[in-house]
């Protein structure tokens, strides 16, 4: 059984830029929820996809989009970058969108730095 | 709103201190209850949950309890190690389909020899 992985581990970018990161959920898991990190604090919800559908969002803008895919890795994408969205993004991977177990499991992550 | 409050840190102990780090919750509803631990530079790790009242998560010698009437799920462990230290969040999950974990900003333990 693989755990939650998350690709890249590190970025840097500048501002107005796009970037897209990956995470790859738990085998068996249908439901990908993604988090942002800021320095010091606890992390915020973004969205959750469960089945290749978005399925709940948080208060973040349009420019963060996601995708979740047949084998249900997922991407979050964000446009036109800020330097508010310097970040650690995590994902999560749980079984069902529903469950009170639905913590799931949470990748490593990935630290964005916007310049 | 569904929210959750932690005592602020940062938290410094000495070996084998007794260790509590508050929480409380505000939610809708029956949600369950998490603590999360996040080591330096790593995402986070489930440490334990309770999925309804007076229910007990336990784990590594880390337990809460699930307190409706007071609305709390307080961290506690008889005796820290070093190697404890870290960031401790408390979240909530109402249970309701396409909604998320809602965390509390972290409490830093910091636990010297």
């Amino acid at each position: 059984e693989t755990g939650v992985t998350q690709s890249p581990t590190h970025l840097i970018k500048t501002r107005g830029q796009q970037v897209t990161l990956r995470c790859s959920s738990q085998s068996g898991h249908n439901t990908v929820s993604w988090y942002q990190q800021a320095l010091g604090q606890g992390p915020q919800f973004i969205f959750q996809y469960y089945r290749e559908e978005e399925n709940g969002r948080g208060n973040f803008p349009p420019r963060f989009s996601g995708l979740q895919f047949p084998n249900y890795s997922s991407e979050l994408n964000v446009n036109a970058l800020e330097l508010d969205d310097s970040a650690l993004y995590l994902c999560a991977s749980s079984l069902f969108a529903g469950a009170s177990g639905g913590a799931g499991y949470f990748g490593p992550g990935t630290r964005l730095t916007v310049l | 709103g569904n929210s959750v409050t932690q005592m602020e840190g940062p938290v410094t102990l000495s070996e084998e201190a007794f260790l509590t780090i508050n929480c409380t919750y505000t939610a809708t509803g029956y949600p369950s209850l998490f603590w999360y631990v996040q080591y330096p530079g790593e995402g986070l790790q489930l440490l334990l949950k309770a999925t309804k009242a007076d229910d007990k998560g336990s784990n590594k010698g880390f337990e809460a309890t699930y307190r409706k009437e007071t609305t709390s799920f307080h961290l506690e462990k008889g005796s820290v190690q070093v190697s404890d230290s870290a960031v401790y969040f408390c979240a909530l999950f109402s249970g309701q389909a396409g909604t998320a974990l809602i965390f509390g900003k972290g409490t830093t333990l910091s636990v010297s020899s």
